[in-house]
């Protein structure tokens, strides 16, 4: 079984300042990581993803995350962001076997609120 | 990317009455696809897995007489909200996993009155 807990609700910070949202998980297999990013009433868009390799993975907007098994965790950072970041993010996982047929496991997200 | 369509977007019925939301993968195949209910300010939780030519599996608690799955084919699966009563006003989405990677559809709001 997998959970994965990210430590923070909701985090405000201001146009063009950085920011890291937490995501640790605790999993008795092998991991995929991923990032979604949620605008109201839409669906899912996936932000990043962790397969295998490098462990740090970027996306096209300026996101990265790095994977850190140690520490079992794949924070998600921006250096600068901007008002349009503003949205719900979800951390999850899956079994990097195939099991449950790469079922997702997701935290609770996180309210990242940019503001002028 | 692949992409997964989910119709109606928004819906409004009458208590007691049936509604269908519809999940198509467009440029793929699924023979699995995952159901979630997601309530307001909440995450995604799993209600059922969705297997081609076989019945749905549940997760705990999911009322599957209530939340009736059909995957007929190969790319649509299908989910009733039967006798739908104000509590199960929520946003539902769908998705689907053709290789690692899930995809998902936009989201169905349904509001029962």
């Amino acid at each position: 079984a997998q959970s994965v807990t990210q430590l923070d609700s909701q985090v405000p910070v201001f146009e063009e300042a950085p920011v890291e949202l937490r995501c640790n998980y605790s999993s008795s297999v092998s991991v995929y990581l991923f990032w979604y990013v949620q605008y109201p009433n839409q669906g899912l868009q996936l932000l990043l993803k962790y397969l295998s390799g490098s462990t740090l993975v970027e996306s096209i907007n300026g996101f990265e995350a790095e994977f850190n098994k140690s520490q079992t965790s794949f924070h998600l950072r921006k250096p600068s962001v901007h008002i349009s970041d503003t949205a719900e993010y979800f951390c999850a996982v899956s079994d990097s076997s195939g099991g449950s047929n790469y079922k997702l496991t997701f935290g609770k997200g996180t309210l990242l609120t940019v503001n002028p | 990317g692949a992409v997964v369509s989910q119709h109606p977007s928004w819906v409004i019925c009458k208590s007691g009455t049936s509604v269908k939301i519809e999940c198509r993968s467009l440029d793929f195949q699924a023979t699995t696809m995952f159901w979630y209910r997601q309530f307001p300010k909440q995450s995604l939780m799993l209600m059922a897995t969705s297997n081609e030519g076989s019945k749905a599996t549940y997760e705990q608690g999911v009322e599957k007489d209530k939340f009736l799955i059909n995957h007929a084919s190969l790319t649509l699966s299908t989910l009733t909200v039967t006798s739908a009563h104000p509590e199960d006003s929520s946003f539902y989405i769908c998705s689907a996993v053709p290789y690692y990677e899930a995809f998902f559809g936009q989201g169905t709001r349904l509001t029962v009155v």
